[in-house]
């Protein structure tokens, strides 16, 4: 099992692009999420989906789109990046929304 | 959820047991007390929950309360590969998911 795998990595965008940052895990869980870390913040909930074809807003989600159209991926969109999206992403699955979670290595993004 | 404080940082020398202390005094009955780790920025890691027992697996074991208001995350044989953030989170059961990461505990793991 590969289990939660986040690309890019990295990525530096410009002010105004917009990219999707992709998230995959290979352990049929049926809930997903998004989070944000940003320097003495902790990690924030953007967005969860606890199933193919739901999907809900956390506590951040101004800025951002979801979508889960199969149970393995849940892809995070910026459609218009501005320099307060500058952060470490992170991804995590679980079997229901009161597992543990699984967290994947996370994409570090700079907008410039 | 309940608020959890813990110490901004701790040392350990290695091979010695971690004991890293958590204060959740406006815990509801139904509310587990979850312990996460997360090594040098990569992704958070479980290690533990619990609700009043405790609990003990293959990483950590984990002490709560009777009255459940703290609990202590214990690393029986700590290694320099335990030295990361340290989170204790207290969480009901809910649709969302979430997750409340407060600031953590920055453990040092010294040989």
């Amino acid at each position: 099992n590969a289990g939660v795998t986040q690309t890019p990595k990295f990525q530096v965008l410009k002010t105004g692009q917009s990219m999707t940052l992709q998230c995959a895990q290979d352990m049929n869980h049926e809930y997903m999420s998004w989070y944000r870390q940003d320097p003495g913040m902790g990690l924030r909930l953007i967005h969860y989906s606890v199933g193919a074809g739901i999907t809900d807003q956390g506590e951040v989600p101004n800025g951002y789109n979801v979508s889960r159209s199969t149970t393995e991926d849940f892809p995070l969109r910026l459609l218009s990046a501005a320099p307060s999206q500058t952060s470490v992403y992170f991804c995590a699955s679980s079997w229901s929304a009161n597992e543990k979670l699984f967290f994947g290595s996370g994409t570090q993004l700079s907008v410039l | 959820d309940a608020k959890t404080t813990q110490p901004p940082s701790m040392d350990c020398a290695e091979g010695r047991a971690a004991n890293l202390p958590c204060n959740h005094s406006t815990i509801s009955g139904n509310e587990y007390v979850y312990w996460y780790r997360q090594i040098h920025s990569q992704g958070p890691q479980y290690i533990i929950h619990g609700l009043k027992n405790n609990e003990t697996n293959e990483m950590a074991s984990l002490i709560i309360t009777e009255d459940r208001k703290s609990s202590t995350l214990i690393l029986p044989h700590a290694t320099l590969r335990d030295t990361a953030v340290y989170y204790c989170i207290v969480r009901a059961s809910s649709n969302t998911g979430k997750l409340i990461f407060g600031q953590g505990t920055t453990l040092q793991v010294k040989p």
